[in-house]
Order: structure tokens, then sequence, then C-alpha cells
């Protein structure tokens, strides 16, 4: 079937330090990929997206490049900040079973700390 | 800038009650959906709307039941309570239909049933 996995949080970094994220998928057919926010108190909001192999999507210093070699997608920002704590959803999107399904995996919690 | 709202945002209920969750966007978006999220998991579809007046099943539609009367308004309804129905609900809406398309969500109302 049609899933997302992403790996377990808590992350807990330092302010500065690297961030990556894993995310595989599985799926069949061609899907567009996704990573959404949820900083506290708030809903999910789109982080950025690529919608083809080899695409890279970026926004806000935070990159993630559509491997569909390796069904991959992590998440990579070269130095967080205290501001980027949030839960942090990889998903994919394609048409099956007669609607067009937004697949979400499980979340990854990141806590930056000073 | 509303969005997407959703009320209320917790709940405790027992079980066998009944209740109906609200959703309200002002973006004028033709499609909208209801999800839920439980631990360890990623969130789930229960059900989606693709204009005024429609609804149609999700992956996990059992024990709920939804209206859209209104296009700028989405309803959940539980009818009977179960402790199985304890979780957080998301509710999304989107301008239009298709694999690239971003949906926008509320905040989340975490339900408990006890």
């Amino acid at each position: 079937g049609n899933s997302v996995t992403q790996m377990e949080g808590p992350v807990t970094l330092s302010e500065e330090a690297f961030l990556t994220i894993n995310c595989t998928y599985t799926a069949t057919g061609y899907p567009s990929l996704f990573w959404y926010v949820q900083y506290p108190g708030e809903g999910l909001q789109l982080l950025l997206k690529a919608t083809k192999a080899d695409d890279k999507g970026s926004n806000k210093g935070f990159e993630a490049t559509y491997r569909k070699e390796t069904t991959s997608f992590h998440l990579e920002k070269g130095s967080v900040q205290v501001s980027d704590s949030a839960v942090y959803f990889c998903a994919l999107s394609l048409v099956s079973g007669g609607y067009n399904k937004l697949i979400f995996g499980a979340g990854t919690r990141l806590a930056v700390h000073p | 800038n509303a969005g997407v709202t959703q009320t209320p945002k917790f709940r405790v209920l027992k079980t066998g009650q009944s209740m109906t969750l609200l959703c309200a966007q002002d973006m004028n978006h033709e499609y909208m959906y209801w999800y839920r999220q439980d631990p360890g998991m990623g969130l789930r579809l229960i059900h989606y709307s693709v204009g005024e007046g429609t609804t149609a099943k999700g992956e996990v539609p059992d024990g709920y039941n939804v209206s859209r009367l209104k296009k700028q308004n989405f309803l959940l309804g539980l009818e009977s309570a179960a402790p199985s129905q304890t979780s957080v609900y998301f509710c999304a809406s989107s301008r239009d239909w298709g694999m690239n398309t971003e949906a926008f969500f509320g905040q989340g109302t975490r339900l408990t049933v006890v």
C-alpha cells in the first residue's frame, strides 16, 4: 500500500546545529511529496514540496530533494534556530481509489535549545 | 487572516454521548477534509467534501458523519462516542483538487472519550 515513514522523535538539537529528518515512502505511481510543519498551538502549514523526481523543494532555509531511486524525501537545514522547534510531517499526494489522497507520516518533533 | 478555524479546541465526552465539531474556512475553498491523528500514526482521512452539499468517505469513516450545507463550513458529527474515537481531529481545506495542491489546516480539536 501507500505509506510514509519518518524517523521517530523527538530530535533535540542545539541552536545552529545541522538538521536531518529522514522520510521514506511507498507508493504506486508517481506521487508529489510534501513537508508540513506544526508550530506549538497552531495548525499544520506547508513548508515545502516537490512534484517530480530530482526536484528540490526549499523554504525558510529548509530543503528536501525528491529521490525516486531511494524513495526518500529527507528534510535538511544547515543551521537550526530555536524558532524551528515544531512537529514536522512528511506527506505524499496521489490519486488512489477515486480521490486525491494526502498520506502523512507520524510526525517528528524537533526541539532546539539555545 | 483567520484561515481555517475549528471549534471547540478541547472536549471530554462520556461514552455514548454525541457531539459536533465545526470547521469554518474563509478562503472560499471548494474542498474540505477531516483527519484524525493518533499517537505514532500519521493523519488519517475520515471524510471529505468536494463542494457545498457533497460529502464522501475517506480512509476511516466508521462512527462519523459529516455535512457541508454551506461552502465555508464542514461539520463532523459523532453520534455515539466511543473511547476508540479519542484523538486529535484536524480540519483542512484546499482551493482545488490535485496532487500538487496545498492544504490549509485548522489548529486541531483534542477529543477525549471516557
